[in-house]
């Protein structure tokens, strides 16, 4: 089992939708949870991070974290042509923080 | 502020050359992170540093070497390239600290190819 999965994807929405995108993850010492948006050839950016169970909204980004469950997840409303990109869903473990990182969803937002 | 630096950006060995990857960053973060990004994989840990003159393996450690001589400074060694170290690197830093902190800052990545 990796330690860090994501669908593949790709996933497509249509503009104006919401995107929903899944991680699972297997230590249950996990402490934080994030989610990067990396853009073709660029580095990976922060969109938010949550380490509460429940919901943490950011403008039209909503994290959902459900520890018992061992699931994380990534809303997007109102999607964007401006979303598209791969997310990368990431957890820290260890003493310095380390992240893990899952494979990656790649999201298609279709004008 | 120029964040995490790092350089080149773009390189091209043969199998068997050296090479050192350099990363710096400005913000006074304690840890420091190199990742290798495979064509479309997420991110791979391949050392960490918690503070100047501390550092330890990740989950790809074969290969390379780093040292973390100062605080702002992590260069990621490569000896004897080998094709399979054909891959995009990242260097990241962080503030580390508690479970609502730890954003990771990423340098542009440095893109080598080995043939």
């Amino acid at each position: 089992q990796k330690e860090v999965e994501q669908n593949s994807g790709p996933l497509s929405v249509p503009e104006g939708a919401i995107a929903s995108l899944n991680c699972t993850y297997s230590d249950r010492g996990s402490q934080s949870f994030f989610w990067y948006r990396q853009y073709s050839g660029k580095s990976p950016e922060l969109i938010m991070f949550i380490y509460s169970n429940g919901d943490k909204e950011d403008g039209r980004f909503t994290a959902q974290l459900n520890k018992a469950s061992q699931y994380v997840s990534l809303l997007i409303r109102d999607s964007q042509p401006s979303d598209s990109a791969t997310y990368l869903c990431a957890v820290t473990r260890g003493s310095a923080r380390q992240l893990t990182f899952g494979s990656g969803t790649q999201l298609t937002v279709l004008p | 502020n120029a964040g995490v630096t790092q350089t080149p950006k773009f390189r091209i060995l043969k199998i068997g050359q050296s090479m050192t990857l350099q990363c710096a960053q400005d913000m006074n973060h304690n840890y420091m992170y190199w990742y290798r990004q495979d064509p479309g994989m997420g991110l791979k840990l391949i050392y960490y540093s918690v503070g100047a003159g501390i550092t330890d393996k990740g989950e790809v450690p074969n290969g390379y070497n780093v040292s973390r001589s100062t605080t702002e400074d992590f260069p990621l060694r490569l000896e004897l390239a080998a094709p399979s170290q054909t891959s995009v690197y990242f260097c990241a830093s962080s503030y580390g600290g508690g479970p609502d902190t730890g954003e990771l800052f990423f340098g542009e990545g440095s893109r080598l190819t080995v043939l």
